[in-house]
């Protein structure tokens, strides 16, 4: 079967760094994304990964490896509104997304 | 209005209530999703609306009728559900196809409780 893989959740301090892994098993690989949502809040597109290598965004930056069938998301300085889930989803050989069940990130000040 | 609109945002039905959840998007895009979204576990896809045609229907219970008028609007028109049918339930957008397929953008979720 397609498993999404990431942890539940995550504990990290303002001002520091936190990086969420996601592990993949999938039929086939046409790109892997990231979204955040807020707690009651719509799902937003953070990044979408599809070569190997690591995609910067400001603050934010993914990884992808396909040989290991693995992704992250490095977040930086972090602020007390990163507070979200951080969902993974892969999208496999038929176009369909498969997703993880979310990271829930905490940050403390 | 920009973006993906659900109404309402909270829902409470009896199981032998009918409603139904609206969704309107805004983005000229021509592909649209209802998804079940459940505490602690992986997106559901419910149905995916192409070109305003029904393309998928993930083995849905047929409690659940969705409807695509037009390719701005979907609604899901629920009947006699199930306590366990309580969940955030979210809309999303994207192109059909090109490089912005896949590319969803969703609605902030109608909430659903059945009592």
């Amino acid at each position: 079967g397609q498993n999404i893989d990431q942890p539940t959740e995550m504990t990290a301090t303002e001002g520091a760094i936190v990086q969420i892994n996601c592990t993949y098993q999938t039929s086939g690989f046409n790109g892997l994304f990231w979204y955040q949502q807020h707690a009651g809040e719509a799902p937003t597109f953070l990044s979408y990964n599809v070569l190997d290598g690591l995609e910067e965004k400001g603050r934010f930056s993914s990884f992808l490896s396909r040989s290991k069938g693995y992704s992250y998301l490095l977040l930086k300085e972090l602020q007390m509104k990163d507070s979200a889930s951080y969902l993974c989803a892969v999208r496999d050989s038929n176009y369909q997304l498969i997703w993880g069940a979310g990271t829930k990130l905490i940050i403390k000040p | 209005e920009t973006g993906v609109t659900q109404t309402p945002r909270h829902l409470v039905m009896g199981m032998t209530n009918k409603k139904s959840l609206k969704c309107e998007q805004h983005l000229g895009h021509n592909a649209m999703y209802w998804y079940k979204q459940s505490a602690k576990k992986p997106l559901e896809l419910m149905f995916v609306y192409s070109l305003e045609e029904r393309v998928e229907n993930n083995s849905v219970p047929s409690r659940f009728s969705p409807e695509c008028p037009n390719s701005s609007h979907l609604f899901l028109h629920l009947h006699t559900l199930q306590p366990e049918d309580s969940a955030l339930y979210l809309c999303a957008s994207s192109q059909a196809s090109g490089s912005g397929a896949n590319v969803l953008t969703f609605g902030a979720g109608s909430r659903l409780t059945v009592l």
